[in-house]
């Protein structure tokens, strides 16, 4: 069994681009939950996406979107990065169902200079 | 307004004494609750998890936690710490189905010969 993976594992960008962050899902879950870690912080809810449409979504304003995949698989985008979008992003995927046990990949840790 | 509060931001013990990180919630929902650790750089590893049913639950590495619903409690437990304990451990509450997590900001851990 496949767990959680992400890619990159790290990544700088400078203010204003843009950035796209991946994460294929843990084999049989059919959904993904992306969430910010910043720096001394536990991690903070963005959105999660269940069969390839967004399912909820913290407070995170609209340069955060993302994608699911048909094979679960997910992105996630952040445009006009500002340097407080420096954090690691973690993903973390679940099958739909009563028990909510997410399992979290490694993360990506992004630094915007 | 659904929050997790760890008091405790760094502990130090002596290896092979006790341990105890306090974990208070509130949730508008019957909570589902979680404890996660994370070594540096690394992503989230479940150690246990409370649904329902007996409030004691046994996790990973002899790690133990105590569902208390008067006190909105969910201690995490281990008799005799070990120096690979030291990491941060994050406790989390959710609900049943795709609902997200809360997480409270994290207790580091250190462990001293």
């Amino acid at each position: 069994e496949t767990g959680v993976t992400q890619s990159p594992t790290h990544l700088i960008k400078t203010r204003g681009q843009q950035v796209t962050l991946r994460c294929s899902s843990q084999s049989g879950h059919n959904t993904v939950s992306w969430y910010q870690q910043a720096l001394g912080q536990g991690p903070q809810f963005i959105f999660q996406y269940y069969r390839e449409e967004e399912n909820g979504r913290g407070n995170f304003p609209p340069r955060f979107s993302g994608l699911q995949f048909p094979n679960y698989s997910s992105e996630l985008n952040v445009n006009a990065l500002e340097l407080d979008d420096s954090a690691l992003y973690l993903c973390a995927s679940s099958f739909s169902g009563r028990y909510n046990e997410q399992f979290f990949g490694p993360g990506t840790r992004l630094t915007v200079l | 307004a659904q929050s997790v509060t760890q008091p405790d931001i760094h502990i130090t013990v002596s290896e092979g004494a006790s341990l105890e990180l306090r974990c208070n919630y509130s949730y508008g929902a019957t909570p589902y609750l979680f404890w996660y650790v994370q070594s540096p750089g690394q992503g989230l590893q479940l150690l246990l998890k409370y649904f329902s049913g007996d409030t004691l639950v046994q996790g990973i590495k002899g790690f133990e936690a105590e569902f208390k619903r008067s006190q909105s409690s969910f201690n995490l437990r281990k008799p005799s710490v070990h120096w690979s304990d030291a990491a941060e451990y994050f406790c989390a509450v959710g609900a049943s189905g795709n609902t997200p997590l809360v997480f409270g900001k994290g207790t580091r851990l250190s462990v001293i010969a």
